[in-house]
């Protein structure tokens, strides 16, 4: 069974701080990495993806993947309050076994920036 | 205006009932997806679709059903075969070209009275 593991939180920041949530993937095979965010009632929104090791930025938010350890991050600078939300890990499994059209989704944290 | 949209947002059921949920997508995506969300849950894959006339499984199947005649459409039905069909359900599109990024449609909610 392939898993991807989330604290469920809640992060709890004050605004302008940077917020860090992570995610641990199981399969070592996994080929691409994703981060939604979802406010409260709402479908998840794509806030970026990754599919190399290291650093990738867009705006305020950056992800961070490390295959080796099986580890994906999303940080976020200078947090706003308009930043509260669940926030989602999603994998893209390996391109073996048939299954590459389906991604598998963490729990979600909730991140909750304080005013 | 473009997307996936998602019909009705909000449904009501009695206990017995089968139920239909629509989706539709101009996005021109390959695959379509159904997924369940309960309260502080996670998602949950019901049925996927790659292509027209073939669909998958997912995880939790049971009492659902699906088809997917066009390309455009993937309407899932809720049987009363399904316990607890109580949920937040949210279809998604995508397509191998963007690695297998999926977009979702705003939703349903549908509530068993």
């Amino acid at each position: 069974q392939k898993e991807v593991e989330q604290n469920s939180g809640p992060l709890s920041v004050p605004e302008g701080a940077i917020a860090s949530l992570n995610c641990t993937y199981s399969d070592r095979g996994s080929q691409s990495f994703f981060w939604y965010r979802q406010y409260s009632g709402k479908s998840p929104e794509l806030i970026m993806f990754i599919y190399s090791n290291g650093d990738k930025e867009d705006g305020r938010f950056t992800a961070q993947l490390n295959k080796a350890s099986q580890y994906v991050s999303l940080l976020i600078r200078d947090s706003q309050p308009s930043d509260s939300a669940t926030y989602l890990c999603a994998v893209n499994p390996s391109l073996s076994g048939g299954s590459n059209y389906k991604l598998t989704f963490g729990k979600g944290t909730l991140l909750t920036v304080n005013p | 205006d473009g997307g996936i949209t998602q019909s009705p947002k909000y449904l009501f059921r009695k206990e017995g009932q089968n139920v239909t949920l629509s989706c539709e997508q101009n996005l021109n995506h390959d695959a379509m997806y159904w997924y369940r969300q309960d309260p502080g849950q996670g998602l949950r894959l019901i049925y996927y679709s790659q292509i027209v006339n073939d669909f998958q499984k997912g995880d939790i199947a049971e009492g659902y059903s699906v088809s997917r005649e066009k390309k455009e459409s993937f309407p899932l039905t809720v049987t009363s075969a399904q316990k607890n069909p109580t949920a937040f359900y949210l279809c998604a599109t995508g397509t191998l070209d963007s690695g297998n990024t999926i977009y979702f449609g705003e939703g349903s909610w549908l509530t068993v009275v």
